[in-house]
């Protein structure tokens, strides 16, 4: 059983591009969610989804971040008009019921 | 005050003794408790899990959850070089047996076995 799928492992952006982080859930979960991870800094939760709903977007910030979860297909986190600060790890998590399993996350990098 | 604090460390502790683990939460209305390993520049990966007061155990490994206190703990018995990782504790809440979804971590603790 594959686990959490997660594309480009890294991905470097020039400042103002966009940026669009993909997951693919384990199979049999409908359950998928979104954390980042800054440098020296903790997993900091922000956006949980289900198939063509968003749950709770509370960890996201107001501007340029956006995320779905389409009916078919993987969870996009899109960015635009990237920052130097959004340079970090993005994990990606899905679950059947409450235990998350980790993909291996996409490391960004802002030039 | 955070909502999820774990001791800090770095810990280190020699090969075979027992590492003690700890983490203390804010929100008495969390219901799950989880810990998860972390190698350097690796993804989170999940160890235990653990919902109701007291002990358990998996192998040589033992989550401890007291609610009233709001703390829970890990355990390693018998360390091993290869336990050295960045160990994280994420509380959650769970409605009705199904993922509410967010989790919220610690800073996590980097814990080193020497041989």
């Amino acid at each position: 059983n594959a686990g959490v799928m997660q594309n480009p492992r890294h991905l470097v952006r020039r400042r103002g591009q966009e940026a669009r982080l993909r997951c693919s859930p384990m199979k049999g979960h409908s359950h998928v969610y979104w954390y980042r991870q800054l440098p020296e800094e903790g997993l900091k939760f922000m956006v949980y989804l289900q198939k063509e709903n968003i749950i709770d977007e509370s960890g996201m910030p107001k501007e340029r971040f956006s995320a779905e979860f389409p009916k078919e297909g993987p969870s996009i986190l899109r960015i635009q008009q990237v920052v130097r600060g959004d340079s970090a790890a993005y994990f990606c998590a899905s679950s059947r019921g409450t235990e998350q399993f980790f993909g291996p996350g996409t490391r960004l990098t802002v030039l | 005050q955070k909502e999820v604090e774990q001791n800090s460390g770095p810990l280190s502790v020699p090969e075979g003794a027992i590492a003690s683990l700890n983490c203390t939460y804010s929100d008495r209305g969390s219901q799950s408790f989880f810990w998860y390993r972390q190698y350097s520049g690796k993804s989170p990966e999940l160890i235990m899990f653990i919902y109701s007061n007291g002990d358990k155990e998996d192998g040589r490994f033992t989550a401890q959850l007291n609610k009233a206190s709001q703390y829970v703990s890990l355990l390693i018995r018998d360390s091993q070089p290869s336990d050295s990782a960045t160990y994280l504790c994420a509380v959650g809440f769970n409605a009705g047996g199904t993922s509410y979804g967010k989790l919220t971590f610690g800073q996590g603790t980097i814990l080193t076995v020497h041989p």
